[in-house]
C-alpha cells in the first residue's frame, strides 16, 4: 500500500525556518517524480516545489524561489522541503504527493502537515 | 503560464441529481488535465487523468470530457459521498474549485 506520511509542520514566527519531511512507503521512491502542494486556510490548491527521481532537476513556484529548497533522499524514502525566511503567507497545509505523469498529476497524497507563520 | 477558471463556483445539488462541472484553460492543454476531489479536512483524490480516464478505484458515476480547452467533470448520480470541493489541474496550475454543497 502507498503511504506518504509528512511531519515538520508548526508554530514559526515570520522570518524563521522549519524543515518539513515525507516519509515514502509502498512503492518504489526513487522511480518517481515528487512534489509539494500547498493549501492556504480555506483557500485552494497551490503548486510549491518539484524534484526529478534522481534529484538532479527542481523547481519552483515563483513566490518561494531562494527561500525553499526540495530535496530528497533515495536511501531513506523520503522528501524534504527546507524552508528559510518564512512569510504569513506561506502559512498553510503542506502536502507531499507522488508525480505519476508529464504533467504533474498526482496519483497519491500525504495527508498534509500545517505550517502556521505568525508572530 | 496557463489560467484555469472552474465553473460555477458553487453548485446546490439534490442526491440523486446529476453534476456538471467545467474547467476552461486559457490556451490548449490538449488532453493534459486532471480532476480531484477534496472533502473537508482531507487530501485531494485524484479522479480523472488525461481528461477523461478514472483513477483507480474510482465509481463510474464520475466522468471527464473535453479537450483543448474546454472540459467538464459531471457525476451522473450524487453520491451522499460526493459533496466536495472539485480542483482541476494542468501541470503546476490548478483551477480555483467548484465547491458541490446539498440543497
Amino acid at each position: 500500500e502507498v503511504q506518504l506520511v509528512e511531519s515538520g509542520g508548526g508554530l514559526v514566527q515570520p522570518g524563521g525556518s522549519l524543515r518539513l519531511s515525507c516519509a515514502a512507503s509502498g512503492f518504489s521512491f526513487s522511480t518517481y517524480w515528487m512534489q509539494w502542494v500547498r493549501q492556504a486556510p480555506g483557500k485552494g490548491l497551490e503548486w510549491v516545489a518539484a524534484i526529478k527521481e534522481d534529484g538532479s532537476e527542481k523547481y519552483y513556484v515563483d513566490s518561494v524561489k531562494g527561500r525553499f529548497t526540495i530535496s530528497r533522499d533515495n536511501a531513506k524514502n523520503s522528501l524534504y522541503l527546507q524552508m528559510n525566511s518564512l512569510r504569513v503567507e506561506d502559512t498553510a497545509v503542506y502536502y507531499c504527493a507522488r508525480v505519476v505523469s508529464h504533467y504533474d498529476v498526482s496519483d497519491y497524497w500525504g495527508q498534509g502537515t500545517l505550517v502556521t507563520v505568525s508572530s | 503560464e496557463i489560467v484555469l477558471t472552474q465553473s460555477p463556483a458553487t453548485l446546490s445539488l439534490s442526491p440523486g441529481e446529476r453534476a456538471t462541472l467545467s474547467c476552461r484553460a486559457s490556451q490548449s492543454v490538449s488532453s493534459y488535465l486532471a480532476w480531484y476531489q477534496q472533502k473537508r479536512g482531507q487530501a485531494p483524490r485524484l479522479l480523472i487523468y488525461d481528461a477523461s480516464n478514472r483513477a483507480t478505484g474510482i465509481p463510474a458515476r464520475f466522468s471527464g470530457s473535453g479537450s483543448g480547452t474546454d472540459f467538464t467533470l459531471t457525476i451522473s448520480s450524487l453520491e451522499p459521498e460526493d459533496f466536495a470541493v472539485y480542483y482541476c489541474q494542468h501541470r503546476t496550475t490548478f483551477g480555483q474549485g467548484t465547491k458541490v454543497e446539498i440543497k
